[in-house]
């Protein structure tokens, strides 16, 4: 079975703080993503990785950066928290580029205060 | 027009009651679809993928309509454990690939 793994559950940072959320995959999948999921506008893509060293922006990667150096490990980055990136954040991972089901972690919900 | 549109709900039906949730897209090129399940402050989990000729898992029955441009899920026979939002999911594979959520719809099954 599929393991995504997020790093933390719950985590509250302060405005202006570099926060590191941590991925890992389990399953030798290429491709992973990062989401951020707010009431009323369902997931959104921030960025994603098909392979290591490789990144693609998504809809929304204003004010995020990701960096992948294996292939198990996905890393979003806030390099300066503010307020409104107070959210539930989603790592998922596939396996190839077929439109597979992506697999999802158990989210962090973030608070920025 | 947004890329995926779901009725949000709430959807408040009883328990041993039939439900069904329609999605349309925009994307003719959409290639992969699937349902996925998502229960409150957790993470969504795959419910089922829909093939074209419709299938069936358990209680369960996806549906595709390509000329109309929408998904469908059917429950039957309600369970409270069905409660829960569920999300509609496109593939469209061009240019690469790109992944489309639905904001989803709610369930609520009542004793």
């Amino acid at each position: 079975d599929v393991k995504v793994t997020q790093s933390s559950r719950y985590l509250v940072k302060r405005t202006g703080e570099k926060v590191f959320l941590e991925c890992v995959q389990d399953m030798d999948h290429e491709n992973m993503f990062w989401y951020r999921q707010d009431p009323g506008l369902g997931l959104r893509l921030i960025y994603f990785s098909y392979d290591v060293k490789m990144k693609e922006k998504g809809d929304i990667p204003e004010g995020y950066s990701v960096s992948r150096e294996k292939k198990e490990r996905f890393s979003l980055i806030l390099e300066s928290a503010s307020t409104n990136q107070t959210s539930m954040y989603l790592c998922a991972s596939t396996p190839d580029s077929q439109n597979r089901p992506q697999h999802f972690g158990d989210g962090t919900r973030l608070s920025i205060l | 027009r947004k890329e995926v549109e779901q009725d949000p709900g709430p959807f408040n039906v009883p328990e041993g009651a039939t439900v069904a949730f329609n999605c349309t897209y925009s994307n003719s090129a959409s290639q992969s679809f699937f349902w996925y399940r998502q229960d409150c402050r957790k993470e969504p989990k795959l419910l089922m993928s829909v093939y074209s000729s419709g299938n069936e898992d358990g209680r369960f029955t996806a549906q595709l309509n390509r000329a109309s441009q929408y998904i469908s899920l059917l429950i039957r026979d309600s369970k409270l454990s069905d409660s829960a939002t569920y999300l509609c999911v496109l593939g469209t594979g061009t240019g690469g690939f790109k992944t489309i959520f639905g904001a989803g719809t709610r369930l609520f099954v009542k004793a």
